[in-house]
């Protein structure tokens, strides 16, 4: 049974700041992992998507890794604003089915 | 093109009524998801569902849960005789492939509460 961790589970960071949020998952059989975003009473919005053969993805100042093998990935942003607290989830689809495996997430605060 | 439209947005049941949410997915989308984030939790799948067929639905409790996206007409998840544990926030998602990839679109979620 696949398991998705997030670490940490929050962070408090001033702002300007880079970072970087991790994902660990136990079973490397994935088609491919995916980092969204959530605000407060919201949806989930999709960041970015790295397929299984791919080692990393890059929108604007979000750059998400995978490794595979080792079942881990991060997500760096940089320069971080206020405007990027919400809360990160990491999900992985795998190639058994068509579901998103989630992790708990990471609630990200930036301060002004 | 809408997006993923749930409704109702906020629902509020006392123990032993019924709850059903509803979800419209988006334009050309055939393949619906629900999912659930109990307070403090992540996401958890629940069930997937094409046009007229349940495709997995192994994520959904044994009682009480139950699932259909029809024909015509939004995909309905009703949960009979609601306990204090049901309150959660329930998601719906819809994509046009069985491959899920950055194709998935989630609705904002019916927060249901029992009291």
């Amino acid at each position: 049974k696949q398991e998705v961790t997030q670490i940490p589970a929050a962070l408090s960071v001033p702002e300007g700041e880079n970072l970087v949020l991790n994902c660990s998952f136990t079973d490397s059989a994935i088609y491919n992992l995916q980092w969204f975003r959530q605000d407060p009473g919201k949806g989930l919005t999709s960041l970015l998507l790295i397929q299984s053969s791919q080692r990393e993805q890059t929108s604007g100042r979000l750059n998400a890794s995978l490794d595979k093998s080792s079942g881990r990935s991060t997500l760096y942003i940089a320069a971080s604003q206020p405007g990027d607290s919400a809360t990160y989830l990491c999900a992985v689809e795998e190639t058994s089915g068509s579901r998103l495996t989630f992790g708990e997430g990471t609630q990200l605060t930036v301060n002004p | 093109n809408a997006g993923v439209m749930q409704n109702p947005r906020h629902l509020v049941r006392r123990r032993g009524q019924e709850a059903r949410l509803r979800c419209s997915p988006m334009k050309g989308h055939s393949h619906v998801y629900w999912y659930r984030q109990l307070p403090e939790e992540g996401l958890k799948f629940m069930v997937y569902l094409q046009k007229e067929n349940i495709i997995d639905e192994s994520g959904m409790p044994k009682e009480r849960f139950s699932a259909e996206f029809p024909k015509e007409g939004p995909s309905i998840l009703r949960i009979q005789q609601v306990v204090r544990g049901d309150s959660a926030a329930y998601f719906c998602a819809s994509s046009p492939f069985q491959t899920l990839g950055n194709t998935i679109y989630f609705g904002e979620g019916s927060w249901l509460t029992v009291v």
